[in-house]
């Protein structure tokens, strides 16, 4: 497709369980973000890829939170031992070179809803 | 460190009326600033944004927003509302290091 792709869209799972939520960014963009959006806030920066390292991963909560992009284009971030408070829409972005510099933008995806019970 | 504030968790306002939502913006050095728009279920899509030059910058769908660099704003304007507008509209500023959103406010359109 043309556009970013996020799946699953939804996601339950049982508190303490791992998740993974997987993001294809648009063909040819070099630089992906994952936000995340807990209900009524705005995007919450987690992490930057750059090609395939995580060249900012200052948003990551904390060590249950990991991302990897291995070959510089899909994008996992996995959540070990979720727990309720994790619950929000994980959303994923890219763009053709680091958004932060102002000449492109970041296109989203529509988003991962995870909903920890 | 940078920061959005965006006055009004919620605005009504009436079919064909203006639409003026605010974005105030903390930043020590100038900032490159963005507006986004949210429909239900999806993502979220640039509606205009601003880096340097003119300061008034016209976007999608009929909206337009002033940089204000004095009074650190850059809200968003539309002369005429449509029912089409209702969604989430999010500010955001970056100055070279991340990009960071403000909370957001939910414009409804009322027939």
């Amino acid at each position: 497709g043309a556009g970013v792709s996020q799946t699953p869209s939804n996601k339950v799972t049982e508190k303490g369980k791992y998740v993974e939520l997987r993001c294809d960014p648009i063909s040819g963009h070099t630089a992906l973000y994952w936000y995340r959006q807990s209900l009524g806030q705005g995007p919450e920066f987690l992490i930057y890829f750059q090609g395939t390292g995580a060249a900012d991963d200052s948003g990551l909560p904390n060590d249950r939170f990991f991302a990897v992009r291995p070959e510089g284009s899909v994008s996992t971030l996995k959540i070990q031992r979720t727990e309720r408070g994790d619950s929000a829409v994980y959303l994923c972005a890219s763009s053709p070179t680091r958004w932060e510099e102002g000449a492109t933008e970041a296109f989203f995806g529509q988003g991962t809803r995870l909903t920890v019970v | 460190a940078q920061s959005v504030t965006q006055l009004g968790s919620h605005v009504s306002v009436s079919e064909g009326a203006l639409v003026l939502l605010r974005c105030n913006y903390s930043s020590s050095v100038p900032p490159y600033l963005f507006w986004y728009v949210q429909y239900p279920n999806q993502g979220l899509q640039l509606l205009l944004k601003y880096t340097t030059g003119a300061t008034l910058v016209k976007g999608i769908n009929g909206f337009e927003a002033e940089f204000k660099k004095s009074e650190t704003s850059f809200h968003l304007t539309k002369p005429s509302a449509h029912m089409s507008d209702a969604a989430e509209y999010f500010c955001a500023v970056t100055t070279y290091d991340k990009v960071i959103f403000g909370p957001g406010t939910s414009l409804s359109v009322i027939p």
